[in-house]
């Protein structure tokens, strides 16, 4: 049930832009994503829910396939600060309302 | 200001001995949860609580245990059945899951666990 994160990691250029994904063998009612920084508590960026409906920041920007259960979060014209390990969540339908499974996460390094 | 609080940032347990992860959230939040964190595992589900006086096992609950007899507070004990404990403890918690589908769980800072 744990959904799989594709790259595991990935290194950057300041200016670059990279894709992080997730992939579920369930049917999902949403993904979340999240960013932590080492040691730090996870920060949430972004909830996509089954329907279109999205909630977070405004300079992210990410993608739900209902029919694939695959999500993918796109990282433009990165910067230093997004350095981190992104963590997706996936909520699945049915009776487990507020509960998430967390992938494994990627890892990602901005260099200037 | 409202938040998530964990305490305390680091805590050592010895061989045999119970310990106590303190996790206090401010929000209104009904529902609450403890997450552990390993290196390169991702966060895995210990307890959760959808309501006062409730809580139900997640995927690792073994040598964990839980209460939850206030709304603002949601304890974890880490038992000495626990043989594995060294990791990072994560609460968290959000608004009714029941008719707020869909909205996100917000992390506390964490607790870092280490046996002696």
């Amino acid at each position: 049930q744990q959904p799989v994160q594709s790259p595991q990691a990935v290194i950057l250029r300041e200016g670059e832009d990279a894709v992080i994904n997730c992939s579920s063998s369930k049917a999902l009612y949403s993904v979340h994503w999240y960013r932590q920084k080492h040691g730090e508590a996870p920060v949430f960026l972004m909830i996509l829910l089954k329907g279109g409906e999205q909630k977070g920041h405004e300079k992210i920007s990410a993608s739900f396939n209902e029919k694939k259960q695959q999500s993918s979060l796109y990282l433009t014209a990165s910067q230093l600060s997004y350095s981190g390990t992104y963590f997706c969540g996936t909520e699945m339908g049915g009776g487990s309302q507020g509960n998430l499974i967390f992938g494994k996460g990627t890892k990602l390094s901005v260099k200037p | 200001d409202g938040g998530i609080t964990q305490s305390p940032k680091y805590l050592f347990r010895k061989e045999g001995q119970n310990v106590t992860l303190s996790c206090e959230q401010n929000l209104n939040h009904d529902a609450m949860y403890w997450y552990r964190q390993d290196p390169g595992q991702g966060l895995r589900l210990i307890y959760y609580s959808q309501i006062v006086n409730d809580f139900q096992k997640g995927d690792i609950a073994e040598g964990y245990s839980v209460s939850r007899e206030k709304k603002e507070s949601f304890p974890l004990t880490v038992t000495s059945a626990q043989k594995n404990p060294t990791a990072f403890y994560l609460c968290a918690s959000s608004i009714d899951p029941w008719t707020g589908r869909g909205e996100t769980q917000y992390f506390g800072p964490g607790t870092r666990l280490l046996v002696l």
